[in-house]
């Protein structure tokens, strides 16, 4: 099983540009979740989908929209790119339900937009 | 709504000491706590986790935590480390009532470093 992985690991964009974050897991969770980490300020949650078909906005939405495309799939859009979403982003999956409770992390995008 | 404080932002030890790193969190319910670690470069990985039952957990890499609900503090610790301990460690909440997903509040993260 790979987990969750992540594409691309490092992208560089210019300010008003738009991209994709691509995230997918082979562990059958039903629940998934976007994550930026800044220095300082740990990680704090963007979107998160609890089951699909459904997502939901996090602590700090603004700028980002997502697609869960289907169980697998979890995907983040940065429409018009800015300086201030300089982040580390992490993805990560759990089960729904029951006593886990516990999320898996994929390895992280480094996004810099200049 | 939950929140979660670490309250050492740095903690720099020499190997084979002992380490502990704080964290309290706030809660108007009843909650599920978790320590995770992230080595540089790398993602976040789950240390150990208290759910309910015994105050005091052990996880993976000789660390263990106590959850002390009157302090509501959970804080991590560990006897003797190692330079490959060297690495950020998180601190986070889970409502224990939410049933939609498993949302989590993390803490600002605590550098722990290991000297020789």
């Amino acid at each position: 099983n790979a987990g969750v992985t992540q594409t691309p690991k490092f992208q560089v964009l210019k300010t008003g540009q738009s991209m994709t974050l691509q995230c997918a897991q082979d562990m059958n969770h039903n629940s998934m979740y976007w994550y930026r980490q800044d220095p300082g300020m740990g990680l704090r949650l963007i979107y998160y989908s609890a089951s699909e078909g459904t997502t939901d906005k996090g602590e700090v939405p603004n700028g980002y929209n997502v697609s869960r495309l289907n169980k697998r799939e979890f995907s983040l859009r940065l429409e018009s790119a800015a300086p201030s979403q300089t982040s580390v982003y992490f993805c990560a999956s759990s089960k729904t339900g029951g006593a886990s409770h516990e999320q898996y992390f994929g390895p992280g995008t480094r996004l810099t937009v200049t | 709504a939950q929140s979660v404080t670490q309250l050492d932002s740095q903690v720099p030890v020499f190997e084979e000491a002992p380490v502990e790193l704080r964290c309290n969190y706030s809660s108007s319910v009843s909650v599920y706590l978790f320590w995770y670690v992230q080595y540089p470069n790398q993602g976040l990985q789950l240390l150990l986790k208290y759910l309910s039952g015994s105050t005091l957990v052990k996880g993976i890499n000789g660390f263990e935590a106590e959850f002390n609900k009157s302090q509501t503090s959970f804080h991590l610790r560990k006897p003797s480390v190692h330079i490959s301990d060297t690495a950020e460690y998180f601190c986070a909440v889970r409502r224990g009532v939410e049933t939609s997903g498993s949302r989590l509040t993390f803490g600002e993260g605590t550098q722990l470093t290991v000297n020789p």
